[in-house]
């Protein structure tokens, strides 16, 4: 019963690169959020998705950030450009279609280091 | 703005204790709240839930009450355990317009000490 898979774990990107994180809901879960954690604090809601629809993007930054959950595979984040304060842990999340709003599953986080 | 505050930074507590974390928000709308642990490098981990029209759940070691007047949530760990370390979150979450948000906490960094 695999949970929510993120990958990559760790990823490196000189500024001015795109950085791409990859998030597997678990299985019979087609509802997706993204979240990050800057150091020293707190989980930042970006983004929440249905398969093939975003549903809230009121905590994505106006731009070089985007999101996607196709109909086939996992959900994208994809950060254009990076820059130095784009380092954090992003954080993937998944929810039932029947979610009741009493818990969502995180996965392992991808940590984006920019250097 | 600041919907969910934890302001405490940090806590330690003595092996076998209780520890209690606590909670604050604003929004009276809030369907459910939850406690989510974390441990460095890792995801967090949903530990318990409980619904706005309670004032309480228990599991475990674990419970967290609710005084929905004060709009204040503890969650309570008895007896504490070195294992129990971690930076622990308060989140909330809303339904609106068919979908549910969720709000965390800038966490509590809880330390057990043996």
């Amino acid at each position: 019963n695999a949970g929510v898979m993120q990958n990559p774990r760790h990823l490196v990107r000189r500024r001015g690169q795109e950085a791409r994180l990859r998030c597997s809901p678990m299985k019979g879960h087609s509802h997706v959020y993204w979240y990050r954690q800057l150091p020293e604090e707190g989980l930042k809601f970006m983004v929440y998705l249905q398969k093939e629809n975003i549903i809230d993007e009121s905590g994505m930054p106006k731009e070089r950030f985007s999101a996607e959950f196709p109909k086939e595979g996992p959900s994208i984040l994809r950060i254009q450009q990076v820059v130095r304060g784009d380092s954090a842990a992003y954080f993937c999340a998944s929810s039932p279609p029947t979610a009741s709003g009493n818990t969502i599953y995180f996965g392992e986080g991808s940590w984006l280091t920019v250097v | 703005d600041q919907q969910v505050k934890q302001n405490s930074p940090s806590l330690s507590v003595q092996e076998g204790r209780i520890s209690i974390l606590n909670c604050d928000y604003t929004n009276s709308m809030f369907d459910y709240f939850l406690w989510y642990k974390k441990y460095p490098a890792e995801g967090p981990t949903f530990l318990i839930s409980i619904s706005s029209i309670k004032d309480k759940n228990e599991d475990g070691r674990f419970t967290v009450f609710l005084n929905k007047s004060a709009k204040h949530l503890s969650l309570h760990i008895v007896p504490s355990q070195p294992g129990d370390s971690a930076v622990y979150f308060c989140a909330a979450s809303s339904y609106n317009s068919g979908t549910y948000k969720y709000i965390f906490g800038t966490g509590t960094r809880l330390k057990v000490l043996a």
